[in-house]
């Protein structure tokens, strides 16, 4: 079985860009989470769904951020007019439905200039 | 609300030397408990978990930590690091009582290991 694999790896774009990154989940794992870390911190919780339907935003997300995951398989996490503030890392998980434990992808280091 | 604090943002231990990374979490019930390692540009990988079942959970790589109700505390051990165990350490948080078992993270530990 693979692992959640993230595309791409590394960003850098200018400030007001827009950027979209993609996480392919485990194959046939229901639930995908969106984390947020900057440097120094531990991860933060954006989003998660269950197949296709977003059932939990974080405060974190604001408007300029959009989470898809259209036929329940990968997701696409698109930022618009990026800021220096969006610096960080983005960070994929999935887990079967009913199951505690998050397997994590490798992320995508986003850097705004 | 429920929170995650890692006593320490670095620690350093010599080769063969025993390796204990506090975390103390703040829950109203009991949750489940996490401890993830990350590796310089890379996601997350998980070390163990504890999930109600016994207290002293053996993970991967020779780490073990002990669920601590009375201490709320969760911390990680393992008896000899090796060089391979620098990386940094994240104990993390969700609540059974939570269907979406998002993560709290803590701020996370940075273990350094001297030769």
């Amino acid at each position: 079985d693979t692992g959640v694999s993230q595309d791409p790896r590394h960003k850098i774009t200018k400030r007001g860009q827009n950027v979209t990154f993609r996480c392919d989940p485990i194959s046939e794992h229901n639930r995908l989470y969106w984390y947020r870390q900057t440097l120094g911190q531990g991860p933060e919780f954006l989003t998660y769904f269950q197949n296709e339907a977003q059932l939990e935003k974080s405060r974190l997300l604001s408007d300029r951020f959009s989470a898809e995951r259209p036929k329940g398989s990968f997701s696409t996490l698109e930022i618009q007019r990026t800021e220096q503030g969006d610096s960080a890392m983005y960070l994929c998980a999935s887990t079967p439905l009913g199951v505690e434990t998050q397997y994590f992808g490798p992320g995508t280091r986003l850097l705004v200039l | 609300a429920q929170s995650v604090t890692q006593l320490g943002s670095h620690v350093s231990v010599s080769e063969g030397a025993l390796v204990l990374l506090r975390c103390n979490y703040s829950s109203s019930v009991p949750p489940y408990l996490f401890w993830y390692v990350q590796y310089p540009n890379q996601g997350l990988q998980l070390l163990l978990k504890y999930t109600s079942a016994a207290t002293l959970v053996k993970g991967i790589n020779g780490f073990e930590a002990e669920f601590k109700k009375s201490e709320t505390s969760f911390h990680l051990t393992k008896p000899s690091a090796h060089m391979s165990d620098a990386a940094e350490y994240f104990c993390a948080v969700s609540s059974p009582q939570d269907s979406s078992y998002k993560l709290i993270f803590g701020s996370g530990t940075r273990l350094l290991v001297r030769p």
